[in-house]
């Protein structure tokens, strides 16, 4: 089993809709929850980081960490095409562990 | 400022070939790490320095050599690499390593190695 399990899509919705991304993990060590975004041929680019259990809001982005049920979500509201791309789920422990362990990344399109 | 850039952008080399892939951030980070993403995978990482001394090799293959000048610069040197290296390589650093601190990458380094 994957430390980190994230459904790879591809996931393809109408712009406008709310977008839902998920991944679960194993490791209950994990404290640290990032989502990041990255575009075709491009790096990746932070868009949320949380420590603790419950919501954080940015914008049209909301990310939501469930540590009882080792399960993180990242919500996109109101979607546009520019949000076409892959959404990497990233986590590390608080050991001092300088080591990311990242999801496979789900590939999002947004049909306009 | 969360800018880390990358130079080249692209590269091609030989198998005999030996080339370098460069990193800077001015943001002040004193952590900087290398990764090699293949297509469709996520990133791996290879190295991580920590106030200029290696602090992780993932058990790199010695024909990558990192090397870090400064806290702003961080180099990965390339030696008779294969075709399998071709890969996005990208770098990124965050204000400390201990836990807390979020990295910031790059846009990448595209290698492909004929």
């Amino acid at each position: 089993q994957k430390e980190v399990e994230q459904d790879p899509g591809p996931l393809s919705v109408p712009e406008g809709a709310i977008v839902s991304l998920n991944c679960t993990y194993s490791n209950s060590a994990f404290q640290y929850f990032m989502w990041y975004r990255q575009y075709s041929r491009k790096g990746p680019e932070l868009l949320m980081y949380t420590y603790s259990s419950g919501n954080k809001e940015d914008g049209r982005f909301t990310a939501q960490v469930d540590k009882s049920s080792k399960y993180i979500s990242l919500f996109i509201r109101d979607s546009q095409p520019s949000d076409s791309a892959t959404y990497l789920c990233a986590m590390r422990t608080n050991f001092g562990n300088e080591k990311l362990t990242f999801g496979t990344g789900t590939r999002l399109t947004i049909i306009p | 400022d969360t800018e880390v850039t990358q130079t080249p952008k692209h590269l091609v080399m030989g198998m005999t070939n030996k080339k370098s892939l460069k990193c800077e951030q001015h943001m002040g980070h004193r952590a900087m790490y290398w990764y090699k993403q293949k297509a469709k995978k996520p990133p791996e990482l290879m190295f991580v320095y920590s106030y200029e001394k290696l602090s992780i090799n993932e058990s790199v293959p010695s024909r990558f050599s990192p090397e870090c000048p400064n806290s702003s610069l961080l180099n990965l040197h390339l030696h008779a690499l294969q075709p399998e290296d071709s890969a996005l390589y990208l770098c990124a650093s965050s204000q400390e390593v201990r836990l807390g601190y979020e990295q910031y990458f790059g846009p990448g380094t595209r290698l492909t190695v004929t």
